[in-house]
């Protein structure tokens, strides 16, 4: 049974970094890939990326130019960066775990986030 | 603006059945990727609710039930109780995106 358990700042200042960090507990690490996702205050969910304990990321075509995801398999957990923040990137951020589907024209892909992480409040205002 | 597409809210009085629909395109319901749907409470993270489409995790009663065809899916509650609500989800593979879509989320109300 995998458990997710997540930190990180959670008052940043516009143009800071946000750095986030989730622990993997129960279940194989190098089995499937790890996502973030955000939900803004009162509004729905924005998938972030994903990363895998070799360190092959996807990232929201949205979000790439401030994105960094990393792994460490040694601890078991992997983080978010994300460069440049602004009062728009106020949000709870989550942590999941992405289970893998596959078809002839895709290959590989992610499908359903399960479990997630408990979320992080990250308020960003000067 | 989220790519897939929910009613802002539905309603109903408890012992009803209540449906929330979920519109995609052919970038992804639409060609084919499967659709999952997560029951969020105010305060904590969703929760799987329903996965590839209709098939529920263990410990999801028999009252949530998914469908999907074409470009759009269903979620069906059945026998509606006051502790179903809760803001709900639907989620799928986009392939122009390479990764996750969502629905903007539909709260149910229980009467």
């Amino acid at each position: 049974q995998v458990q997710l358990q997540q930190w990180g700042a959670g008052l940043l200042k516009p143009s800071e970094t946000l750095s986030l960090t989730c622990a993997v507990y129960g279940g194989s690490f190098s089995d499937h890939y790890w996502s973030w996702i955000r939900q803004s205050p009162g509004k729905g969910l924005e998938w972030i990326g994903e990363i895998n304990a070799s360190g092959s990321t996807n990232y929201n075509p949205s979000l790439r130019s401030r994105v960094t995801m990393s792994v460490d398999t040694s601890k078991n957990q992997f983080s978010l960066r994300l460069t440049s923040v602004a009062a728009a990137d106020t949000a709870v951020y989550y942590c999941a775990t992405a289970s893998s589907n596959h078809d002839i024209l895709t290959g590989y892909y992610r499908d359903y986030l399960d479990p997630w992480g408990q979320g992080t409040l990250v308020t960003v205002s000067s | 603006q989220s790519v897939l597409t929910q009613p802002p809210s539905v309603s109903g009085a408890p012992g009803q059945r209540v449906t929330i629909s979920c519109t995609g395109s052919s970038s992804n319901i639409g060609a084919g990727y499967d659709v999952h749907w997560y029951q969020q409470f105010p305060g904590t993270a969703p929760k799987l609710l329903v996965f590839r489409n209709s098939n529920r995790p263990s410990g999801v009663p028999d009252r949530f039930s998914g469908s999907k065809s074409g470009t759009s899916a269903s979620l069906a509650i059945t026998g509606l109780q006051a502790d179903d609500e809760a803001d709900y989800y639907c989620q799928s593979y986009d392939n122009s995106l390479s990764g996750s879509v969502f629905g903007g989320g539909t709260k149910l109300t229980v009467l």
